[in-house]
């Protein structure tokens, strides 16, 4: 199974600070890398696929780099509303595997 | 993007089956690439793929679950279903249906809503 290891696994940040979510895979998968972030009771929501590209209806202030192994998400000036978990997916090979979590405190 | 929706008991016993239903609207799971997927997440911990099935009927397992595990579809009222036998504790989650294609970049682009499965005597 490819790891994603996630980091840090939580932080805490003021309104309009810049934050960074860090996910590493055990091994190359190439482009096949998304973002989510999930809000309490609430099913997963894509930010980012293909490491970079910013799901339709997502604020530009998210947004995704990276490349092989390691890959960043950041959100440029955090907002209230970004108050959640944050998830790394990788879909190279099977099993999907998912990082374990950023949580955004505010 | 699709509409799905998971149903089910929201209590299994110890060493019974877990049975699931998702039904979608808005695509068809009879058409097309996309993989119909079952995902689950224990309280506070990290989300586990289950599994998938395709339009063909072909199914991928997480090798993880795959000897309790069992997908499938029901084409003529576009729901696909989830078994896991043999539950434990450890089985207590919320589970989601969830659906990605070539056409959404290859991950997960809609989800259901989820839905709590205590296994408890």
């Amino acid at each position: 199974d490819i790891q994603m290891t996630q980091s840090p696994s939580s932080l805490s940040a003021s309104v309009g600070d810049r934050v960074t979510i860090t996910c590493r895979a055990s091994q190359d998968i190439r482009n096949d890398l998304a973002w989510y972030q999930q809000k309490p009771g609430k099913a997963p929501k894509r930010l980012i696929y293909g490491i970079s590209n910013l799901q339709s209806g997502v604020p530009s202030r998210f947004s995704g780099s990276g490349s092989g192994t390691e890959f960043t998400l950041t959100i440029s000036s955090l907002q209230p509303e970004d108050l959640a978990t944050y998830y790394c997916l990788q879909h190279n090979s099977y099993p999907l595997t998912f990082g374990g979590g950023t949580k955004v405190e505010i | 993007q699709v509409h799905l929706q998971e149903s089910g008991p929201g209590l299994a016993k110890p060493s019974q089956t877990l049975s699931l239903t998702c039904t979608v609207s808005g695509g068809s799971i009879s058409g097309g690439r996309d993989r119909w997927t079952w995902i689950r997440q224990p309280a506070g911990k990290r989300l586990e793929w289950i599994g998938q099935i395709l339009a063909s009927g072909g199914t991928d397992y997480n090798p993880s679950l795959e000897s309790r595990v069992t997908i499938s579809a029901d084409t003529s009222k576009n729901q696909f279903s989830l078994n896991l036998n043999s539950v434990t504790g450890a089985d207590t989650a919320v589970y989601y249906c969830a659906s990605r294609g070539g056409s959404s970049g290859w991950s997960f682009d809609s989800w259901g809503q989820g839905t709590l499965v205590t296994v408890s005597s």
